[in-house]
């Protein structure tokens, strides 16, 4: 399958400040790529869908001001928390998908661990 | 009602032993399918695809009744390497549209 990376892997900050997550399609072109967040015990819950070159789509209760997301390119979407509060302490998933190479499952990176102090 | 319903688990089992787990979608248009796998502290893998004519993958089989909206997943002689989260998904689209997932069933097999 399609290989997708995420950087920082873990990040720990201190709260105010901001974050950005890279997420990037390694060996295919992701016409669209999808930002997640789970919480513990807690299923992964789609924060918002980002078409390239395009504005995202956020889910209701997801506030886009807060969570800045760009996909200016076929390979890298990134996702900035900003002024980051103990509550937005999570695993953050992206995962990526290409419908022009007829791609039926989505490819997910390997998440980074945010804990904000 | 959530979108996907799965057992709540923990499944704590025997090496062995035969383990079905259970899952429920609400949305009748939902065209495709899968099972996830999520150790502790990971990203979900791709288990596998479920298809309505039922399909096996060593193990594993899958099963999708699309009239009662069910689906379920088989796993025989569980080893201790199957211990994980294992997570119903469905997607109502194509691979651009999002994936819905279940809060998972906690899978232990014990030795």
């Amino acid at each position: 399958g399609a290989v997708v990376s995420q950087h920082p892997s873990w990040v720990i900050c201190k709260s105010g400040t901001s974050v950005k997550i890279e997420c990037r399609s390694l060996d295919f072109q992701a016409t669209t790529m999808f930002w997640y967040r789970q919480f513990p015990k807690q299923s992964l819950m789609l924060m918002a869908t980002s078409n390239e070159g395009s504005k995202a789509t956020y889910e209701q209760g997801v506030e886009k001001d807060k969570f800045l997301i760009n996909h200016a390119s076929l390979t890298l979407s990134t996702l900035t928390v900003t002024s980051a509060h103990p509550e937005d302490s999570s695993f953050y998933i992206c995962s990526a998908s290409n419908r022009l190479a007829g791609y039926n499952e989505q490819f997910f990176g390997p998440g980074t661990r945010l804990t904000v102090l | 009602r959530k979108e996907v319903e799965q057992d709540p688990g923990p499944f704590n089992v025997p090496e062995g032993a035969t383990v079905a787990f259970n899952c429920t979608y609400s949305n009748s248009a939902s065209q495709s399918f899968f099972w996830y796998r999520q150790d502790c502290r990971k990203e979900p893998k791709l288990l596998m695809s479920v298809y309505s004519s039922g399909n096996e993958d060593g193990r594993f089989t899958a099963q999708l009744n699309r009239a009662s909206q069910y689906i379920s997943l088989l796993i025989r002689d569980s080893k201790l390497s199957d211990s994980a989260t294992y997570l119903c998904v469905v997607n109502i689209g194509s691979g651009n549209t999002p994936l819905v997932f279940g809060k998972g069933t906690r899978l232990s097999v014990i030795a």
